[in-house]
């Protein structure tokens, strides 16, 4: 089954800096990649996802990069600000025949003042 | 619904006893997903329905877990016989057809005594 790791557990960047998140999959068959945010005892909100048919992907001060090759898929965050302080889990799937999701193990990022 | 629903939201029950859990995906989402995210880790899969095709259960640890769907509306998560490392946060998601985002409820947190 498909595999993805995750890292850094975690990431401590100052306010107005940039993030970087990276995964790794395993199974070449995964074509759906997005990104959660969980706050402290929330649920996971889906913040960006890729698709295997593009390379990126950006909104606003985020954006996610993809290399099919390698099998591995980054987030980018710039311009961080305090509220972009939650656990970020990465995940990977293969639409239509096998939906369900595979997550990453997380990365806390604390952004400080 | 706005989203989806999960109770109970909390849930403290004894070594042994069995528990129910509900969600009620969002209306017209067909695929319906149960993970489990134990304490500071990340999402594992559980149970995947999808329309009227025979369920992915291929994430239950055991067989004291089962889930049940009626149609394309609520599931129910029965754990019998619980013993504490069945503590986590039950999520549930749903998303449409077979396709993807998925998204998330609020989760019910399962502690067990």
């Amino acid at each position: 089954g498909e595999n993805v790791e995750q890292h850094p557990s975690t990431l401590s960047v100052q306010e107005g800096d940039s993030a970087v998140i990276k995964c790794t999959y395993s199974d070449s068959a995964s074509n759906y990649f997005p990104w959660y945010k969980q706050e402290l005892g929330k649920r996971p909100q889906l913040i960006i996802d890729i698709r295997s048919n593009v390379g990126e992907k950006k909104d606003q001060r985020i954006a996610v990069t993809l290399n099919k090759t390698a099998k591995h898929f980054s987030l980018h965050i710039t311009e961080t600000q305090p509220e972009d302080s939650a656990v970020y889990f990465c995940a990977a799937s293969h639409t239509g025949t096998a939906s369900k999701l595979t997550f990453g193990t997380g990365t806390r990022l604390q952004v400080t003042l | 619904g706005a989203g989806v629903s999960q109770s109970p939201s909390n849930k403290v029950t004894e070594k042994g006893k069995d528990v129910e859990l509900r969600c009620d995906p969002i209306s017209g989402h067909t695929a319906l997903y149960w993970y489990r995210q134990r304490l500071g880790q990340g999402l594992e899969f559980l149970i995947y329905f999808q329309g009227n095709s025979a369920p992915d259960k291929s994430g239950l640890p055991s067989d004291r877990f089962s889930a049940e769907r009626t149609g394309e509306s609520v599931s129910t998560l029965t754990i019998q016989r619980t013993q504490q490392e069945d503590s986590a946060v039950y999520l549930c998601a749903s998303s449409l057809v077979d396709a993807q985002p998925q998204h998330f409820g609020d989760g019910t947190r399962l502690s067990i005594l």
